[in-house]
C-alpha cells in the first residue's frame, strides 16, 4: 500500500518552454505532498508543500512563479517547471506522508522521481 | 552547523561484515528519525524509522538512536553487495515540522 505515482519518469525539454510533473496517490489520499528536488551527488532538497485545496508553502530560495505547484485533489499533486533553463535540470521527487495504524507510526512514501534534462 | 550531518563516504566493507552509518542533527525538538536507501538515479526508499531512544532491530537493520547525543545510527548486518546505495539520515518534527535529509552515505559493499 501507499504507493505514489510520478510522471514522466525522465524528459528532455527545450530551453524556454514549461514541463508539468504529477504525483498520484493510488491507494491513500494525500492531504499534503511535498516537492523535492536533488542534484548530483547532493542530498534532496525540499522546495515546497503542497496541500490540497490551497496555495503551496515554498522553501525560502525557492522561485514560486517558476515552480508552480497545484493540489486541486487528495490524490494528484502537479509540479510546473515554466520556462525552464539547463540550471533546472536535476531529479524532481515527490512524497507524501502516510499514517500508519499507531498515530506515532508512520513514514513518507516517494514517487519514482523525474529526472529533466533541459537543453 | 547543518541541520543532518553524515559522513559522505565512500564507506566501504566487505560482505559480511557490519556496516554502522552515523547521523547527528541539530534540532532538538525532532521527534522521528528516518534511514532511507537510494540507489543511484533512484528516489529513495523507508528501511527504518525510530522514535524512542535505543535500539530497534528489523532483520538485518538495528536502528539506534540517542537524543540526548542528538545521533542516530544504523547498522547492517552480513552486509550483502545488493546493500551499496546512498543511506540518507531524516529527522522530522522539531521547530521545522518538515522531514530534512542528511547528505546521505555512501556504502560499498565489496564481494
Amino acid at each position: 500500500g501507499a504507493v505514489v505515482s510520478q510522471h514522466p519518469s525522465w524528459v528532455i525539454c527545450k530551453s524556454g518552454t514549461s514541463v508539468k510533473i504529477e504525483c498520484r496517490s493510488l491507494d491513500f489520499q494525500a492531504t499534503t505532498m511535498f516537492w523535492y528536488r536533488q542534484f548530483p551527488k547532493q542530498s534532496l532538497m525540499l522546495m515546497a508543500t503542497s496541500n490540497e485545496g490551497s496555495k503551496a508553502t515554498y522553501e525560502q530560495g525557492v522561485e514560486k512563479d517558476k515552480f508552480l505547484i497545484n493540489h486541486a485533489s487528495l490524490t494528484l499533486s502537479t509540479l510546473t517547471v515554466t520556462s525552464a533553463h539547463p540550471e533546472d535540470s536535476s531529479f524532481y521527487i515527490c512524497s507524501a506522508r502516510v499514517r500508519g495504524h499507531n498515530p506515532s507510526n508512520y513514514g513518507y512514501t516517494f514517487g519514482s522521481g523525474t529526472r529533466l534534462t533541459v537543453v | 552547523q547543518k541541520e543532518v550531518e553524515q559522513n559522505s563516504g565512500p564507506l566501504s566493507v566487505p560482505e559480511g561484515a557490519i556496516a554502522s552509518l552515523n547521523c547527528t542533527y541539530s534540532d532538538r525538538g525532532s521527534q522521528s528519525f528516518f534511514w532511507y536507501r537510494q540507489y543511484s538515479g533512484k528516489s529513495p526508499e523507508l528501511i527504518m524509522s525510530i522514535y524512542s531512544n535505543g535500539d530497534k532491530e528489523d532483520g538485518r537493520f538495528t536502528a539506534q538512536l540517542n537524543k540526548a547525543s542528538q545521533y542516530v545510527s544504523l547498522l547492517i548486518r552480513d552486509s550483502q553487495p545488493s546493500d551499496s546505495a546512498t543511506y540518507l539520515c531524516a529527522p522530522w518534527g522539531g521547530a521545522t515540522n518538515k522531514l530534512i535529509f542528511g547528505t546521505g552515505t555512501l556504502l560499498a559493499v565489496q564481494p
